[in-house]
């Protein structure tokens, strides 16, 4: 069964710095990658969809890559601002459903 | 990206009686929508993916006659809640797919009292 773990848990920086969050899945036969932001009390916002044969995708300060082999992903949030503060989830998909980490939950102080 | 409606946001019922979650797709059809449960600071869990037309296929220890769901059109999805317990309090996400990528809904928080 695939699980998928995100570190760290939680992760408090300045407001300006460049981070890094991290995810990693234990089969690496998926069908894509997404990674999402859950602001509390709220649903999932979509923030990049990496396919299988993908490496990167990129969206304004967000970069997302995939090493499938590896089986991990790592969000780069650049110069990071407080508006960023949120939980991030990342999800591997299977051909039928997906799999969810536990979250990093962001920080950004001003 | 394409736009998932969930309502209500939240809801407050009385233990004991049964409560229907909406989720809709505004703007693409959806054959297949996903339920998940959240508990506090905790991943999403999946409940059941819901099929237009079929039944749900529930993941195992999910009560399908507790949770029922109904698929009844392409943008509609439905999930009811049946004589709720405490315990069903939670936070209820609904996702739809559309190509390769996964839209979710705002999430209904229930509390059961």
């Amino acid at each position: 069964k695939q699980e998928v773990t995100q570190i760290p848990a939680a992760l408090s920086v300045p407001e300006g710095e460049n981070l890094v969050l991290n995810c990693s899945f234990t089969d690496s036969a998926i069908y894509n990658l997404q990674w999402f932001r859950q602001d509390p009390g709220k649903g999932l916002t979509s923030l990049l969809l990496i396919q299988s044969s993908q490496r990167e995708q990129t969206s304004g300060r967000l970069n997302a890559s995939l090493d499938k082999s590896s089986g991990r992903s790592t969000l780069y949030i650049a110069a990071s601002q407080p508006g960023d503060s949120a939980t991030y989830l990342c999800a591997v998909k299977d051909f039928n459903k997906f799999y969810f980490g536990s979250g990093t939950k962001l920080n950004v102080k001003p | 990206g394409a736009v998932v409606s969930q309502h209500p946001s939240r809801v407050i019922c009385k233990s004991g009686t049964s409560v229907k979650i909406e989720c809709r797709s505004l703007d693409f059809q959806a054959t297949t929508m996903f339920w998940y449960r959240q508990f506090p600071k905790q991943s999403l869990m999946l409940m059941a993916t819901s099929n237009e037309g079929s039944k749900a296929t529930y993941e195992q220890g999910v009560e399908k006659d507790k949770f029922l769901i109904n698929h009844a059109s392409l943008t509609l999805s439905t999930l009811t809640v049946t004589s709720a317990h405490p315990e069903d309090s939670s936070f209820y996400i609904c996702s739809a797919q559309t190509g390769p990528e996964a839209f979710f809904g705002q999430g209904t928080r229930l509390t059961v009292v």
